[in-house]
């Protein structure tokens, strides 16, 4: 079992809904990672937090550190938002650099 | 250049070949990484350099030698690889503190992968 769990694994949504993609942790964390990657490989941070709520545009992150539970909001999606995300926990008590266990990301596909 | 950069994008080799990797990052970082995506499976962090010491080494195998000649330049050597060595090779790096034993993470920056196939 894979210490970063998903879900879901994909999701279609339509141009318009909000979409909710959670993540789920069973390590001890110093913060939780969100990224975006497009087709083609390149990798963009969303988020990194490791307390309540995050807001960045139409993205939300929210994080409850008792449950082990983050979760990643889109609102208003748009076909541009297409990518898989990835959230990644970064590891409690470790030595310099930082130590990133990863999930298998969703990917999500939004029709126009 | 700005960012991190890595090259070459795209490369093809044999299983006797030797070839390198490079990651190049111009945002002042003292961290850098280096990750394997294969199909399928999770991102899985191989190396990680922190003022250009080896902090982390996840049991990587040893035909996997990187190399940090400086805290802007980080490299992957390569040689007799395998097939299931195919993947997405990505590099990121990230503004570190140096005090060991810290409990913080902090935002990386990533490069835009070498997708690398083994023949």
């Amino acid at each position: 079992k894979n210490e970063v769990e998903q879900s879901p694994q994909n999701l279609t949504a339509q141009e318009g809904e909000f979409i909710t993609i959670n993540c789920s942790y069973s390590v001890g964390i110093s913060a939780l990672h969100w990224l975006q990657q497009h087709p083609g490989g390149g990798i963009v941070s969303l988020f990194m937090l490791s307390s309540g709520k995050k807001k960045h545009g139409r993205l939300i992150a929210t994080i409850n550190i008792q449950e082990k539970h983050s979760s990643l909001h889109i609102t208003a999606s748009h076909p541009r938002d297409s990518a898989v995300y990835i959230c990644a926990a970064s590891a409690l008590g470790k030595s310099s650099g930082d130590k990133l266990t990863f999930g298998t990301g969703t990917r999500l596909a939004v029709r126009p | 250049e700005t960012g991190v950069t890595q090259t070459p994008r795209h490369l093809v080799m044999g299983m006797t070949n030797k070839k390198s990797l490079k990651c190049e990052q111009h945002l002042g970082h003292n961290a850098m990484y280096w990750y394997k995506q294969s199909a399928k499976k999770p991102l899985e962090l191989m190396f990680v350099y922190n003022f250009k010491e080896q902090t982390e080494n996840n049991s990587v195998p040893s035909r996997f030698s990187p190399e940090c000649p400086n805290s802007s330049h980080l490299f992957l050597h390569l040689h007799t690889l395998q097939p299931e060595d195919s993947a997405l090779y990505l590099c990121a790096s990230s503004q570190e503190g140096s005090v060991v034993g810290r409990y913080s993470s902090y935002e990386q920056y990533f490069g835009p992968g070498t997708r690398l196939t083994v023949t």
